[in-house]
């Protein structure tokens, strides 16, 4: 069945320091893996997206990498900064339907 | 341009009441998702429609929760009757498709918080 697994539940950095999620999925059919930002209250927003034909993508502090082998992805947040505290949910397609299957998401709190 | 457009935005009702959630996707996309949030399930797929169609419904709790999408501009998530167990904040999101082949950025909305006394 499907299943996205995301580790770790919850992560505490201090400011400046690099932050990585990681998240593994089962449909070896995936090929769509999106991260969402959701802060306390508010909507999830997309941040970054990779496609299964890349093994890296990269925008400013924020970069996604895949391995399609061992089924993992993962995101690195670089410089982290106090207003990157939220919740962070991996995603990955189910091409079998068509949908995404969110992982239950990472509390990050950037300490400054 | 507009975003996903959901009302209400906060509703408390009394179990056993009807709630209809609404939404209005985004202006042009062809696909869309409901989504339920709770702290002890995570963010789970209700159902979703791809061009007014409903495509998978297998997340559908149960016989309560129903779907309707009439136009390409309107959805509704109705509960009826509503329990306790149904609070929480329902998110709909919506796509340009959901090709087999190539998965679209979903854009979510606002979010309604229910909850049901």
């Amino acid at each position: 069945g499907e299943n996205v697994e995301q580790h770790p539940s919850t992560l505490s950095v201090q400011e400046g320091d690099s932050a990585v999620i990681k998240c593994t999925y089962s449909d070896s059919a995936s090929n769509y893996f999106p991260w969402y930002k959701q802060e306390l209250g508010k909507r999830p927003q997309l941040i970054i997206d990779i496609r299964s034909n890349v093994g890296e993508k990269k925008d400013q502090r924020i970069a996604v990498t895949l391995n399609k082998t061992a089924k993992h992805f993962s995101l690195h947040i670089t410089e982290t900064q106090p207003e990157d505290s939220a919740v962070y949910f991996c995603a990955a397609s189910y091409n079998q339907g068509g949908k995404l299957i969110f992982g239950q998401g990472t509390e990050l709190s950037v300490k400054p | 341009d507009a975003g996903v457009i959901q009302s209400p935005r906060h509703e408390v009702t009394e179990m056993g009441q009807e709630v209809t959630l609404r939404c209005k996707p985004i202006s042009g996309h062809n696909s869309l998702f409901w989504y339920r949030q709770t702290m002890m399930r995570g963010l789970e797929l209700l159902i979703y429609f791809n061009n007014n169609v409903p495509i998978d419904d297998s997340g559908m709790p149960e016989d309560r929760f129903s779907a309707k999408m009439p136009n390409a501009s309107f959805s509704t998530l109705k509960i009826q009757p509503s329990e306790p167990r149904d609070s929480a904040v329902y998110f709909c999101a919506s796509s340009l498709g959901t090709l087999r082949e190539r998965l679209e950025t979903q854009y979510f909305g606002p979010g309604t918080r229910l909850l049901v006394l």
